[in-house]
């Protein structure tokens, strides 16, 4: 079975940009989160879906956003892009959102 | 909210050598994993393990969450175990919260 896939692997955009970061989970799974990495640092919650409905969101700004599609696939979209955006995005898969969780290979995304 | 700490924060140790990494939480968790992250960012799932022992080869857990700790335990280490451990932990909550890592390099 395949993993938790993500897409794209690299991007670079410019300050000001919208990107949008894309996630496939593992099939049966229901739930996708998000978290956000910075270098030297762990990965910090940006944002939960489960069966489409968003179950909890992290301590990000409204420029953050994210939805979850009948398939259970996700995507996670960024507005207004500055510097400190710059990191490793990474989606999380899980059965219900409350179990083990399966990571995917993260959206390295670099704002200049 | 929940603090996770994990110690040491950098570890080296000569190729063969066994090692313990530890995490402690402030609070009760629902559940605990340990991952491996690689040098291409990628968390590896080691152990998912809010309470009790496991064991998967050279690698084996433990979690005592009345105390609110669990040990990671490295036997026989390797040159491609090295990287980034993290402990992560939910409590009340559905997010994972990481703690602040151990950096481990094995030298040949």
């Amino acid at each position: 079975d395949a993993g938790v896939t993500q897409s794209p692997t690299h991007l670079i955009k410019t300050r000001g940009q919208h990107v949008t970061l894309r996630c496939s989970p593992i099939s049966g799974h229901k739930s996708v989160s998000w978290y956000q990495q910075v270098l030297g640092q762990g990965p910090q919650f940006i944002f939960q879906y489960y069966e489409k409905e968003e179950r909890g969101r992290g301590n990000f700004p409204d420029r953050f956003s994210a939805r979850q599609f009948p398939n259970y696939s996700s995507e996670l979209n960024v507005n207004a892009l500055l510097l400190g955006d710059s990191a490793l995005y990474l989606c999380a898969s899980s059965t219900t959102g409350d179990t083990e969780a399966f990571f995917g290979q993260g959206t390295r995304l670099t704002v200049v | 909210g929940i603090q996770v700490e994990q110690s040491p924060p950098d570890l080296i140790l000569q190729e063969g050598a066994n090692s313990t990494l530890r995490c402690n939480f402030s609070d009760s968790v629902n559940n605990l994993q340990w991952f491996h992250q690689n040098p291409w960012g990628q968390l590896i799932n080691l152990f998912y393990i809010p309470s009790g022992t496991k064991q998967n080869g050279r690698l084996s857990a433990t979690t005592v969450a009345t105390e609110r700790y669990s040990l990671l335990y490295i036997s026989s280490s390797q040159t491609t175990d090295s990287g980034v451990y993290f402990c992560a932990v939910t409590s009340g909550t559905y997010k994972y919260i990481f703690g602040t890592g151990t950096r481990l390099k094995v030298l040949a």
